[in-house]
């Protein structure tokens, strides 16, 4: 079936640095690829998107690319802050059944000191 | 501005006890969802609900029941509560436009411990 792999965290970084998280997926369609961000004590709320190979989703200055030929959708962010820590799941749509639903990883905790 | 609402917050359980934890949106959703979220093992879907009086099962559906008896609310139930359901649940609703981009909407979780 369908799956999502993301990097295994914890991830810590000092305010100002690159961050990449890495996310593989698994379909046998042409999923649609999202980023969700849980901020400590909340929900989890959509960051980003893509729907269909080369698109480039970007929001709050983060970026990620829908690469078909890697299977990827790795997200960036050139210059973090410390309101950026948070955890981060990747998500890929799943269409079977006619209605959809969301596959998620594992989710990677970012944790941005000053 | 509601939102997504579940109630309760929190809630400490003992083995075989039931509980009802409710779900309520206030953005004429279609969609409704419960998730189970552990450490280390991210989201798991437990049941999802398509529209007022339907229910369907995801991937962890195992000793836990759902209603959907008002387009607004989605009730996860447990029976006979067991220590494996400790975790933290979160509903979610989407209209039909935002399941097709993904957007799902989150509440702010509901954490269950079972002793």
């Amino acid at each position: 079936g369908d799956s999502v792999t993301q990097m295994e965290g914890p991830v810590t970084l000092s305010e100002e640095a690159f961050l990449t998280i890495n996310c593989t997926y698994t379909a046998t369609g042409y999923p649609s690829l999202f980023w969700y961000v849980q901020y400590p004590g909340e929900g989890l709320q959509l960051l980003l998107k893509a729907t269909k190979a080369d698109d480039k989703g970007s929001n709050k200055g983060f970026e990620a690319t829908y690469r078909k030929e890697t299977t990827s959708f790795h997200l960036e962010k050139g210059s973090v802050q410390v309101s950026d820590s948070a955890v981060y799941f990747c998500a890929l749509s799943d269409l079977k059944g006619g209605s959809e639903k969301l596959v998620f990883g594992k989710g990677t905790k970012l944790t941005v000191n000053p | 501005n509601a939102g997504v609402t579940q109630t309760p917050k929190f809630r400490v359980l003992k083995t075989g006890q039931s509980m009802t934890l409710l779900c309520a949106q206030d953005m004429n959703h279609e969609y409704m969802y419960w998730y189970r979220q552990d450490p280390g093992m991210g989201l798991r879907l437990i049941h999802y609900s398509v529209g007022e009086g339907t229910t369907a099962k995801g991937e962890v559906p195992d000793g836990y029941n759902v209603s959907r008896l008002k387009k607004q609310n989605f009730l996860l139930g447990l029976e006979s509560a067991a220590p494996s359901q400790t975790s933290v649940y979160f509903c979610a609703s989407s209209g039909l436009a935002g399941v097709l981009i993904g957007e799902l909407f989150f509440g702010e979780g509901s954490r269950l411990t079972v002793l």
